[in-house]
This record gives C-alpha cells, sequence and structure tokens, in this order.
C-alpha cells in the first residue's frame, strides 16, 4: 500500500524562526491534508491541498502531485505553533476511502 | 455548527467492560470513520460508513462493532475491553464523493480510552 513519510521526526525552534515540514508519498492520491495535533491532543485540519499552494495566515502548504510531495511552510514561529503536524493522504488506487497517515513532526517552539 | 462530537472525552474500563463511545455530525457527510492512535504508530482506520445503513471495516477492526442508522450518527462498540484497547479514538467526518464536493476530513476533540 501506499507510504507517506514525513521530515523531520523533530524540530525545535526559537520563536520567530521559519520552518518547512516535507511530506513525501508513494502513489497518487486524491486528497492531501495537513493536520495539527495540539498539546491537548486536538487534530486541526490546517490544508486541504491535493494539489497546488494555499497560504493562510503565517502557515502555507504546497502539493506537487507529480512528484508526489508536499511541503507546509511555518513563518515567525510562535509558541503556540508546537506540537505534532501530521500529513494524511487518501490513495486514489481503491475504493477503500481511508486516510494514511504519516508519523508526524514534532515540533516544539521556545520562547 | 457543531462539525464532529464525540463523548465521552476520558473512559477508563476494567478488562471485559463493554462501552460505546458516541460520534455525531451536522454536516450532512456521508462518510464518517474512525480511527485510533497509539504513540508511534500514527492513526488507523478500524471502520468506516460510506452512508446509513452501511459499514465496512478498516485495518484494525477486531473487538470493535460500529452501526451507522442515521446519516448524522457513527456509534463505536466496545465488546470486551481489553488492555490493547487503551488508545486514544478519534471520529471523523466529510463528504463522499458522490456529493461531487471535496473530501476533507473534520475530526472530532478524541476519547482518550485506558483499560485496566
Amino acid at each position: 500500500g501506499i507510504q507517506v513519510e514525513q521530515s523531520p521526526p523533530d524540530l525545535i525552534l526559537q520563536e520567530g524562526a521559519n520552518s518547512t515540514l516535507r511530506c513525501n508519498f508513494s502513489d497518487s492520491v486524491n486528497n492531501l491534508q495537513w493536520f495539527h495535533q495540539n498539546p491537548w491532543g486536538q487534530l486541526i485540519n490546517l490544508f486541504y491541498i491535493p494539489s497546488g499552494t494555499k497560504q493562510n495566515g503565517r502557515l502555507s502548504a504546497t502539493t506537487v502531485a507529480t512528484e508526489r510531495y508536499s511541503l507546509l511552510y511555518i513563518s515567525s514561529s510562535q509558541t503556540t505553533d508546537s506540537g505534532v503536524y501530521f500529513c494524511a493522504v487518501e490513495p486514489r488506487a481503491g475504493n477503500n476511502r481511508k486516510l494514511i497517515w504519516g508519523l508526524g513532526t514534532s515540533l516544539a517552539v521556545n520562547p | 455548527n457543531a462539525g464532529v462530537t464525540q463523548t465521552p472525552k476520558f473512559q477508563v474500563l476494567k478488562t471485559g467492560q463493554s462501552m460505546t463511545l458516541q460520534c455525531a455530525q451536522d454536516m450532512n457527510h456521508e462518510y464518517m470513520s474512525w480511527y485510533r492512535q497509539d504513540p508511534g504508530m500514527g492513526l488507523r482506520l478500524i471502520h468506516y460508513s460510506v452512508g446509513a445503513g452501511i459499514t465496512d471495516q478498516g485495518e484494525v477492526p477486531n473487538g470493535y462493532n460500529v452501526s451507522r442508522s442515521t446519516t448524522e450518527d457513527f456509534p463505536l462498540r466496545l465488546l470486551s475491553a481489553a488492555p490493547s484497547q487503551t488508545s486514544v479514538y478519534f471520529c471523523a467526518s466529510s463528504y463522499s464523493r458522490s456529493q461531487g464536493l471535496n473530501t476533507e476530513a473534520f475530526f472530532g476533540q478524541g476519547t482518550r480510552l485506558t483499560v485496566v
């Protein structure tokens, strides 16, 4: 089945720094989403981005479907950005609608 | 608009007990699913449903039952709880492909379950 790999697994930033998180996937997808899991465990939708580029405030994401990767950019990081960032994809193959998840990037932003 | 509502948020069970995790959505989503999240393993699909009256198994269905009598509700039943079912459970919903809208998934707040 499809493999989803996220990098880096862990990241420590000083407040105000920028970062790029990467998600590679091994097959064609119908859907790709980025989520932020905050320290309280809530999964927060960041982007629904099967292709192209989107921006929302200090966050932006780009998916290059033909090359099977997506990038999440965090600019001017804040302590509230801490948590785990997940990439999840819906494979194009098959009828099963499940999302396949990467293992996440654990981000800590220090004041 | 409440989105996806999961209850309870926390639960402790004894081995062998049964319980039902509730999930409701008010977005007219046909597709609903249950995941469990374990450390170091990401989220894994337990069961899913593409509409009322239709359910199917995901990756890790053993020990769990679901039903979908209405579009809004998708409860998850643990038949006889085991320590291996200690996990965080998430319910999710989205439009289905047949609804012709984007299939962005929305998640409930999660249920932290401990089986002792």
